[in-house]
């Protein structure tokens, strides 16, 4: 079974453009998580969608917006990028509902020149 | 709102010596403990989930308890091995409320196991 699939692996902008992150969840996950890990601060929960809607959001500028889509899988977009948005960012799945073990994928690293 | 603390930030230790690994927390009211580790550059693997209702899960060489009413979780990890080294994450979820669906994350736990 496929685990949770991140792209791109590496991704480096200038400040003030836009990043698109995506994310597949483990078939039959209807959950997708988004957690940014910058150097310094740990792991920062920023979006959770279930069954495409938005559940619960982090305390993160509207700046960082997301979606799920019906085949259930999520972008995460960043617009006008600030240096400090450079981090690892995590996507995670699970079975719907908030209770749900999470299974986290390898990350996007974006680094903001 | 939950915080919480993991001690020691750093460790280093020879190869063979047992291990306990702390994690602290400061709102009670959890639906579980999960401990994670994270090899550089990777996402989270899961080592062990402790329901709030339970005091201890085992796997392998790794031991985990949960004191719920006093905030605390321990990660024994036995017999230690260089293969061991990674960061180790503690993460809460909340069993109520407007942080539903979210992880705590500690900031870890960065262990060296040298031969």
């Amino acid at each position: 079974e496929a685990g949770v699939t991140q792209s791109p692996t590496h991704l480096i902008k200038t400040r003030g453009q836009q990043a698109t992150l995506r994310c597949s969840p483990i078939s039959g996950h209807t959950s997708v998580y988004w957690y940014q890990q910058a150097l310094g601060l740990g792991l920062q929960f920023l979006l959770w969608y279930d069954e495409g809607e938005e559940r619960n959001r982090g305390n993160f500028p509207p700046r960082f917006s997301g979606r799920q889509f019906p085949n259930y899988s999520s972008e995460l977009n960043v617009n006008a990028l600030e240096l400090e948005d450079s981090a690892l960012y995590l996507c995670a799945s699970s079975p719907g509902g908030p209770y749900q073990p999470q299974h986290f994928g390898d990350g996007t690293r974006l680094s903001i020149l | 709102k939950q915080e919480v603390t993991q001690i020691p930030a750093a460790l280093s230790v020879p190869e063979g010596e047992n291990l306990v690994l702390n994690c602290s927390f400061t709102d009670s009211a959890i639906y579980n403990l999960q401990w994670f580790r994270q090899d550089p550059g990777k996402g989270l693997t899961s080592l062990l989930l402790i329901q709030s209702s339970q005091r201890e899960q085992t796997s392998g060489r790794l031991n985990a308890s949960l004191d719920k009413s006093s905030g605390r979780s321990t990660l024994y990890i036995a017999a230690s091995q260089p293969g061991d080294s990674a960061t180790y994450l503690c993460a809460v979820r909340p069993d109520r409320g407007s942080t539903l669906g979210r992880l705590y994350f500690g900031r870890g736990t960065q262990l060296t196991v040298w031969p």
